[in-house]
């Protein structure tokens, strides 16, 4: 298809067990995005990639979280040694923007989530 | 400090009326953008509408427009003539200016209103 693919849909992990997450975003995109939304609550940002570098990681909550984007295409998003508070939906998003500044109007188009529930 | 303030968590409007839902926002910055995204219980976020801080006039989007008060940082969403396929969950989300050094492009969201359109 031709929007923002995640998966797996939903993913239940007992507690310290490691998972992860897979984004493939849309096709030349350059910008690549994790978000977390705990259920009732708006999306907080996690991390930013443009192509392979990753350039912001200041909402990634531990050193257990850690994410990759080796290509600069598809991206995977990796918890350590889950805890119950890890339970949320996560969410990618991609978006074309590749300048040096400013303000963009360009939308981030998002993918229909992972449901990570951690027991 | 929030940064988006989403004051109605949950609205019912009938169908065929028009609907507003408020957002304020905080930022120091003079440039700025707003965006408004729908969350179905599918889980999808959309994209409904882009308003930018320079922007003379409010912006429009088919059913969608935005009611922008800079003086008064609102930037309130209405849906005209709602449709069963409304319902949802409705988040208001700002993207400040960043630069060089930091790279980060993320958008910070409210915490969401609870749409429900009746028949």
């Amino acid at each position: 298809g031709a929007g923002v693919s995640q998966s797996p849909r939903y993913k239940v992990a007992k507690r310290g067990q490691d998972v992860a997450l897979r984004c493939d975003p849309i096709s030349g995109h350059v910008s690549l995005f994790w978000y977390q939304q705990a259920l009732g609550q708006g999306p907080e940002f996690l991390t930013y990639f443009q192509n392979e570098a990753q350039l912001d990681k200041s909402g990634l909550p531990s050193d257990r979280f850690f994410a990759e984007r080796p290509e600069g295409s598809v991206s995977t998003l990796k918890i350590q040694r889950t805890q119950q508070e890890d339970s949320a939906v996560y969410l990618c998003a991609s978006s074309p923007e590749s300048g040096t500044g400013g303000i963009s109007n360009q939308p981030q188009h998002f993918g229909d989530g992972t449901r990570l529930s951690i027991l | 400090a929030q940064k988006i303030t989403q004051t109605q968590p949950g609205m019912f409007v009938q169908e065929k009326e028009a609907v507003t839902l408020d957002c304020t926002y905080d930022t120091s910055d003079p440039s700025y953008g707003l965006f408004w995204y729908k969350q179905p219980s599918s889980g999808e976020m959309i994209f409904l509408i882009y308003q930018g801080s320079y922007d003379q006039q409010n912006a429009t989007e088919g059913r969608y427009s935005l009611n922008f008060q800079k003086a008064r940082k609102s930037a309130n969403l209405v849906i005209s003539a709602s449709q069963l396929g409304d319902s949802a969950m409705y988040f208001c989300a700002m993207r400040e200016p960043w630069g060089r050094d930091t790279g980060r492009r993320a958008l910070t969201f409210g915490s969401g209103t609870r749409l429900q359109v009746q028949p």
